[in-house]
């Protein structure tokens, strides 16, 4: 079945500086990655999301880039703030669209450093 | 727009009842709604599809008869935890696919907290 790797766990980055997460999938035909920002005690909020006929995605201080070849997409965050801490789960759709379930990654607890 | 809402936000039942979690698309209708388990610290694992009109889906490890939906209309779906023991504690949280069926985006509920006694 499909696996979603995420790395890292924990991140802990000073405020205004780039926080990265990534994450890889195993299968070949999933065509949409979205990421979730998830505060304590609330559901998941998608922040971004890039489907698999696009490399680089952005909006304002967030981008997400895919390489399909590699199997490994990746969350940017820049000049981050202290509202950004959050735990952030990455996700893969499979070929089966909008039938499909989300499989996610384990999550990243991103701390902001003020 | 895209608002996902759930009912009850947080429910604490005693051991042997059952109990209904609503989950209501707001401003859109939803052809396919999810259903998913967190438990502290964890991530979020798919249980469940349901499709207006039709049974539900279930993933393999979820047993169906525990865990009852129904998908009465297409802004409307509800999981039912039957005979509740405290392993079912848990996050639940639905999601709605909002668009074509070759579009996967999902929007999420902000979750029900189930306490089993």
């Amino acid at each position: 079945g499909e696996n979603v790797e995420q790395h890292p766990s924990t991140l802990s980055v000073q405020e205004g500086d780039s926080a990265v997460i990534k994450c890889t999938y195993s299968d070949s035909a999933s065509n949409y990655f979205p990421w979730y920002k998830q505060e304590l005690g609330k559901g998941p909020q998608l922040i971004i999301d890039i489907r698999s006929n696009v490399g680089e995605k952005k909006d304002q201080r967030i981008a997400v880039t895919l390489n399909k070849t590699a199997k490994h997409f990746s969350l940017h965050i820049t000049e981050t703030q202290p509202e950004d801490s959050a735990v952030y789960f990455c996700a893969e759709g499979g070929a089966g669209g909008g039938a499909d379930g989300l499989t996610f990654g384990k999550g990243t607890h991103l701390i902001i450093q003020p | 727009g895209a608002v996902v809402s759930q009912h009850p936000s947080w429910v604490i039942c005693k051991s042997g009842t059952s109990v209904k979690i609503e989950c209501r698309s707001l401003d859109f209708q939803a052809t396919t709604m999810f259903w998913y388990r967190q438990f502290p610290k964890q991530s979020l694992m798919l249980m469940a599809t349901s499709n207006e009109g039709s049974k539900a889906t279930y993933e393999q490890g979820v047993e169906k008869d525990k865990f009852l939906i129904n998908h009465a209309s297409l802004t409307l779906s509800t999981l039912t935890v039957t005979s509740a023991h405290p392993e079912d504690s848990s996050f639940y949280i639905c999601s709605a696919n909002r668009g074509r069926v070759s579009y996967n985006e999902q929007f999420f509920g902000p979750g029900t907290r189930l306490t089993v006694l």
